[in-house]
Order: structure tokens, then C-alpha cells, then sequence
């Protein structure tokens, strides 16, 4: 239980366009979704924390106009990469909580990542 | 600021020996605790959680808490070359706030 899908999993574009990525909690209903990301070598970085139906809440220096965080319903979330450039290459990756969990819904269910490259 | 410490390695250890991952944290109001495994290339997945002082085991692992000194850490035991990853602490103190991760190397 508790799985979690990222959409596409790598996705290589050109600079300027605009890239959407797709997050679901596939046996569960996520209270919260997340959006990391981590550059090589690098520790995660949340960037934004997500309610289904409420705008999302971004972390100190993350563009939220950039990022568009769109929480439409229990098991989707969904981050668009607006006007990409090379320096937003990076592993976004989200998450989700659910009530269901083994530690009672304080744990993250991680989804696999999507590896974003803009050229 | 809320702090999750560990030391970004890496460690090194050789096959069937005992590794130890440390992490300190700021936030005293801090009420659970994560170990994550994470691969290269791949995101992390959970393997341990504990929220009372004291050790707790499953299998291989084991955390141990101490609230008072703000310290969590990881045993792993007769460690296997497959253990080789980086391994993320994270702490729940409202919201999760994760640590830089320790990479672990196990030899053969």
C-alpha cells in the first residue's frame, strides 16, 4: 500500500518551455502532497507543500509563480516548470501522507522522480 | 531555523560489520523520526520511524532516540554491499525537515 507515481519519470525540453509533472497517490487518498527537489549530490529541498483544494504553501525563495502547484483532488497534485531553464535541471520529486501509514500519517511516500533536463 | 544535522560521509564500512548513521536536530517540539534509504538516481523510501526514547528494531535496523540530548541514530547490522546508499534522516516537528544524508559504502 501507499504507492506513489511521478509522471513522466524524465523529461528533456528547451529553454522557455513549460513542463508538467504529475504526482498521484495511487491506493490512497493523500492529505498532503509535496514537491522536493535535489540537485546531484544534493540533499532534498521542499519546495512546496500542497492541500487538495487550497493554494499551495512555498518554501522561502521558490518562485511560485515559476512553480505552479495545482492540488485538484485526493490523489493528485501536479507541478508546472513555466519558461524552464537550464539552471531548473534538477530531480523533482514528490510525496504524500496518509492517515494509513505505518507511523500514522507522519510519514512521506515518496513517488520515483522525474528527472527534468532543459537544454 | 529548524536543523536537521547528520555528517555527510562518507562512512565506510566493510561487509557484516555495524554501521552507525548519526543525526542531531534544533527543534526540541520534535515529535517523530525518520530514516530514509536512498539510491542513487532513485527518490528515498522509508525504513525506520520512531517517536518514544529508546531503541527500536526491525530486522537489521535499529533507531535509537534520545529526546533529551536531541539525537537519533541508525545501526545496521552485518551490513551487505545492497545497504550502500545514503541515508536521510528526517524529523516531524509540524512539518518534515530532512537531513543532507550520510552515504554509507559497504565493501565486500
Amino acid at each position: 500500500g501507499a504507492v506513489v507515481s511521478q509522471h513522466p519519470s524524465w523529461v528533456i525540453c528547451k529553454s522557455g518551455t513549460s513542463v508538467k509533472i504529475e504526482c498521484r497517490s495511487l491506493d490512497f487518498q493523500a492529505t498532503t502532497m509535496f514537491w522536493y527537489r535535489q540537485f546531484p549530490k544534493q540533499s532534498l529541498m521542499l519546495m512546496a507543500t500542497s492541500n487538495e483544494g487550497s493554494k499551495a504553501t512555498y518554501e522561502q525563495g521558490v518562485e511560485k509563480d515559476k512553480f505552479l502547484i495545482n492540488h485538484a483532488s485526493l490523489t493528485l497534485s501536479t507541478l508546472t516548470v513555466t519558461s524552464a531553464h537550464p539552471e531548473d535541471s534538477s530531480f523533482y520529486i514528490c510525496s504524500a501522507t496518509t492517515s494509513n501509514g505505518r507511523a500514522g500519517g507522519n510519514e512521506q511516500f515518496f513517488g520515483p522522480g522525474t528527472r527534468l533536463t532543459v537544454l | 531555523q529548524k536543523e536537521v544535522e547528520q555528517n555527510s560521509g562518507p562512512l565506510s564500512v566493510p561487509e557484516g560489520a555495524i554501521a552507525s548513521l548519526n543525526c542531531t536536530y534544533s527543534d526540541r517540539g520534535s515529535q517523530s523520526f525518520f530514516w530514509y534509504r536512498q539510491y542513487s538516481g532513485k527518490s528515498p523510501e522509508l525504513i525506520m520511524f520512531i517517536y518514544s526514547n529508546g531503541d527500536k528494531e526491525d530486522g537489521r535496523f535499529t533507531a535509537q532516540l534520545n529526546k533529551a540530548s536531541q539525537y537519533v541514530s541508525l545501526l545496521i547490522r552485518d551490513s551487505q554491499p545492497s545497504d550502500s546508499a545514503t541515508y536521510l534522516c528526517a524529523v516531524n516537528g509540524g512539518d518534515m525537515r530532512f537531513g543532507a544524508g550520510t552515504r554509507l559504502t559497504v565493501k565486500p
